[in-house]
């Protein structure tokens, strides 16, 4: 089946401090994949995406590489700031194009520290 | 841009009542929109697909009768709670694909989600 798996959290960084949150996952076929966030309050909103082998998908000074080889999409970001501060969900569609459904890990909450 | 709005955001019902939650597409049109769910601290778990013209597709596990759902028009869908309990109680979120044409479904990778609505149920 299709299931995503990240590291637990929280996640405590000081500002300006490297970030890393692992995702992998687990998929039949050609699956794109996703991280959102989550600000206190608000609703989802799309990080960034990718959506074959090797694409690098970046936004905010955050990037992910999706690596077919080691079923993974690993977040990072060189200096994390406190607005930074938010849940961080992984994501797949199971293909790319046509149905839609995502499937998401279970959350990795980030608390960055000024 | 392309924006999801729900309504309410929040509510609080008795035990045995119905509550009805509508999610918007504002700016595009959207011939799926999906519903999740999502507890405390946890992930979002897809509770069905919502198709305007159509009945919606439930996922294993998600009662049909419990949680009904009407895709009205292009730009709204709603999910109704029938008799709802206090296990209910939960926060149930909306989206929506962008780049939906007119009655055409297209598969895009983008969705859109709303603000969520926080249903307690006493």
């Amino acid at each position: 089946g299709n299931s995503v798996t990240q590291m637990e959290g929280p996640v405590t960084l000081s500002e300006e401090a490297f970030l890393t949150i692992n995702c992998t996952y687990t998929a039949t076929g050609y699956p794109s994949l996703f991280w959102y966030v989550q600000y206190p309050g608000e609703g989802l909103q799309l990080l960034l995406k990718a959506t074959k082998a090797d694409d690098k998908g970046s936004n905010k000074g955050f990037e992910a590489t999706y690596r077919k080889e080691t079923t993974s999409f690993h977040l990072e970001k060189g200096s994390v700031q406190v607005s930074d501060s938010a849940v961080y969900f992984c994501a797949l569609t199971p293909f790319s194009g046509g149905y839609n459904k995502l499937i998401f890990g279970a959350g990795t909450r980030l608390a960055v520290h000024p | 841009g392309a924006v999801v709005s729900q309504h309410p955001s929040w509510v609080i019902c008795k035990s045995g009542t119905s509550v009805k939650i509508e999610c918007r597409s504002l700016d595009f049109q959207a011939t799926t929109m999906f519903w999740y769910r999502q507890f405390p601290k946890q992930s979002l778990m897809l509770m069905a697909t919502s198709n305007e013209g159509s009945k919606a597709t439930y996922e294993q596990g998600v009662e049909k009768d419990k949680f009904l759902i009407n895709h009205a028009s292009l730009t709204l869908s709603t999910l109704t709670v029938t008799s709802a309990h206090p296990e209910d109680s939960s926060f149930y979120i909306c989206s929506a694909p962008l780049g939906e044409g007119l009655k055409i479904s297209f598969g895009t990778d983008t969705q859109y989600f709303g603000p969520g609505t926080r249903l307690t149920v006493l």
